[in-house]
């Protein structure tokens, strides 16, 4: 029931790119993403909505694809600040005669990511 | 101010004796959660509740109890505390959608 992250870990330098991506096995209703820094609680970045929407937050952005029941995290010319634990959190979808979803938020098991200068 | 608290910060007890941690938030979200966090595992849905008197079970919620008679408030209760609830708790709220996360509480089972 728990969505699926890849890679578990990034290593990059300032500068590069990095995806993250997300998966899931059962009809997704919407996808979160959150970072989290070493000790700290998550921080929101964004979500995504069944529709297959992309969105944006500054150099970060993601999209979702319902079909596949996948979301990717795209991280482009990477800061330093981008340093932490990414976590995937899925809404499933349970149909419309139910509203579509039940606000029970399950996550991924995070990805690390580690920006060097 | 306006916010999601948790409380205690650190918590210590000892294997068997009853723990309550405390979530309050001053928005009046509908929803409100709680996960643990333990490395390797990611954050883990113990419970949720969907409104006041609605509570439902997440992933992990043998050994847990929780109440929401006011919207503001969801304590969080381990009823005989174990050594595998050494845990950090996040408590979190949402007005359907993004999640809010409290600070969270490290609770260590001796």
């Amino acid at each position: 029931q728990q969505p699926v992250q890849s890679p578990q870990a990034v290593i990059l330098r300032e500068g590069e790119d990095a995806v993250i991506n997300c998966s899931s096995s059962k009809a997704l209703y919407s996808v979160h993403w959150y970072r989290q820094k070493h000790g700290e609680a998550p921080v929101f970045l964004m979500i995504l909505l069944k529709g297959g929407e992309q969105k944006g937050h500054e150099k970060i952005s993601a999209s979702f694809n319902e079909k596949k029941q996948q979301s990717s995290l795209y991280l482009t010319a990477s800061q330093l600040s981008y340093s932490g634990t990414y976590f995937c959190g899925t809404e499933y979808w349970i149909g419309v005669n139910r509203s579509g979803n039940t606000g029970k938020l399950i996550f991924g098991q995070g990805t690390t990511l580690q920006v060097k200068p | 101010d306006a916010g999601i608290t948790q409380s205690p910060r650190y918590k210590i007890t000892e294997t068997g004796r009853q723990v309550t941690l405390m979530c309050h938030q001053t928005w009046s979200h509908s929803y409100m959660f709680w996960y643990r966090q333990d490395l390797g595992h990611g954050l883990r849905l113990i419970y949720y509740s969907a409104a006041a008197d609605i509570t439902d079970k997440g992933e992990v919620p043998d050994g847990y109890v929780v109440s929401r008679s006011k919207t503001e408030n969801f304590p969080l209760t381990l009823e005989s505390a174990t050594r595998s609830q050494t845990s950090v708790y996040f408590c979190a709220s949402s007005p359907a959608g993004r999640l809010f996360f409290g600070s969270g509480t490290q609770l260590s089972v001796l």
